[in-house]
């Protein structure tokens, strides 16, 4: 057990609606990060929050956004979703430290979109 | 812009037998090397990382890696496969970025690992 915890594990819904991914960091960690891994696409990161701000943004469409609130728990919102957004989705954490840190992995969310 | 690229997509390996799996990267700086596995429905779970110093890492489940500068590589071995190591593998690089002590991962597109009895 990472210690990451995501909700829901798994996620059904039709074309077109939205959806909000909820992840828990580790207890002390500020920074949370989101990931997609999809068939076609791989492990690809998303967007990066510390200590409720945004940091960095990957490869995420403007349909999805993220925030993380002030007990450090984190929300994707992903919107107007296509059969493409099919994929599970990771949220991961890790500790303030300089040089040597290592980010823990949930255990994801598996959205697939009918 | 970092890139990882893991040549091999699926390995199958007989129990017992010793195991490499490559990792290649691209990156301007230093580079922070990690090694995750992920098992069927599982999320992905750290085996082992490279930040500084020996270039010899050795991680959990026995598994141990090295960082090759020269090559830009970082492979995975261990020298006597178990069946519960039927996995994915993912290679990833850390890209750092100040004030925020914490990175963003790349990660290779991965090799299955397949192991016969």
């Amino acid at each position: 057990d990472s210690g990451v915890t995501q909700t829901p594990k798994h996620l059904i819904t039709a074309t077109g609606q939205r959806v909000t991914l909820r992840c828990s960091p580790r207890s002390g960690d500020l920074s949370v990060y989101w990931y997609q891994q999809s068939l076609d696409q791989g492990l690809q990161f998303l967007i990066q929050y510390y200590n409720g701000e945004e940091r960095a943004k990957g490869n995420i469409l403007e349909r999805f956004s993220a925030q993380q609130f002030p007990d450090l728990h984190s929300e994707l919102n992903l919107s107007s979703l296509e059969l493409g957004d099919s994929a599970l989705y990771f949220c991961a954490s890790s500790e303030y430290r300089e040089g040597d840190t290592e980010a823990f992995f949930g255990q994801g969310t598996r959205l697939t979109v009918v | 812009a970092q890139s990882v690229t893991q040549p091999d997509i699926h390995i199958t390996v007989s129990e017992g037998a010793s195991l490499e799996l490559r990792c290649n990267y691209s990156y301007g700086a230093t580079p922070y090397l990690f090694w995750y596995v992920q098992s069927p429905g599982q999320g992905l779970q750290l085996l082992l990382k490279y930040f500084s110093g020996d270039t010899l890492v050795q991680g959990i489940k026995g598994f141990e890696a090295e960082f090759k500068r020269s090559q830009s590589s970082f492979n995975l071995r261990k020298p006597s496969v178990h069946w519960s190591d039927a996995a994915e593998y993912f290679c990833a690089v850390g890209s750092l970025y100040s004030g925020a002590g914490s990175y963003q991962l790349t990660f290779g597109k991965g090799t299955k690992l397949s192991v016969i009895p």
